[in-house]
């Protein structure tokens, strides 16, 4: 079974650091690519960006570049997004989810999700 | 504003049938890059209704449709059921922006 086990909630102050994982079972790793996705509080879906596991190449959304980095660590098949300086404007529900297909990559449907990490970052 | 449009509700009687519509232009869904579907149930993530235009990932019962025709595309559900009550997503790709795009949302309500 394909699964996709997000890290735990977490509350920072702006400022301070952070890293929220994504480790995936069910599959081979380095098949698919997995995706982040924004959610904030009560509005839609937003994508950030994806990244291949096999050779961590990395595809951002403009908007989000600079502001996160994607990474995958392949021993533990687990990927990861970070901030170097988190904003009030980053509290959000985080997603992470794979990617249907390894060849079409923006194309693709996302067909597992994570179960999502809340971020609340307060001023 | 999302670059795709999606009615921010829609709204139906058990056992009616209610469509969605997601909106693009000539640089996405009018390019004919694929589209798909999703469904968030309150409090949940996503989860994949329709792939690549009108494929049902395995589980996904058949009252879910999708078609689509120029800059648009709809999402149809048939014999609807209270449990149907959730957001629903498309999502397709821009190449003028090079980026995966996901449309506003549509809070569908069972009367």
């Amino acid at each position: 079974e394909v699964q996709l086990v997000q890290s735990g909630a977490e509350v920072k102050k702006s400022g301070e650091s952070l890293k929220i994982s994504c480790k995936v079972s069910g599959y081979s790793f380095t098949n698919n690519w997995i995706g982040w996705v924004r959610q904030m509080p009560g509005k839609g879906l937003e994508w950030m960006g994806i990244i291949d596991p096999d050779d961590s190449d990395t595809r951002y959304n403009v908007s989000f570049r600079g502001q996160v980095t994607m990474s995958v660590d392949k021993s533990i098949n687990t990927a990861y997004l970070q901030w170097r300086s988190l904003k009030a404007s980053d509290t959000a529900m985080y997603y992470c989810a794979r990617l249907q297909s390894r060849s079409r990559r923006l194309l693709s449907a996302f067909d597992y999700w994570g179960q999502g990490t809340l971020v609340t970052v307060s001023s | 504003q999302s670059v795709l449009t999606q009615p921010p509700s829609v709204s139906g009687a058990p056992g009616q049938r209610v469509t969605i519509s997601c909106t693009g232009k000539s640089s996405n869904i009018g390019a004919d890059f694929e589209v798909h579907w999703y469904q968030q149930l309150p409090g949940t993530a996503p989860k994949l209704l329709i792939f690549d235009n009108n494929n049902r990932p395995s589980g996904v019962p058949d009252r879910f449709a999708s078609s689509r025709s120029g800059v648009s595309a709809s999402l149809a559900i048939t014999g609807l059921q209270a449990e149907d009550e959730a957001d629903y997503y498309c999502q397709s790709y821009d190449s003028s922006l090079s980026v995966l795009l996901f449309g506003g949302g549509t809070k569908l309500t069972v009367l």
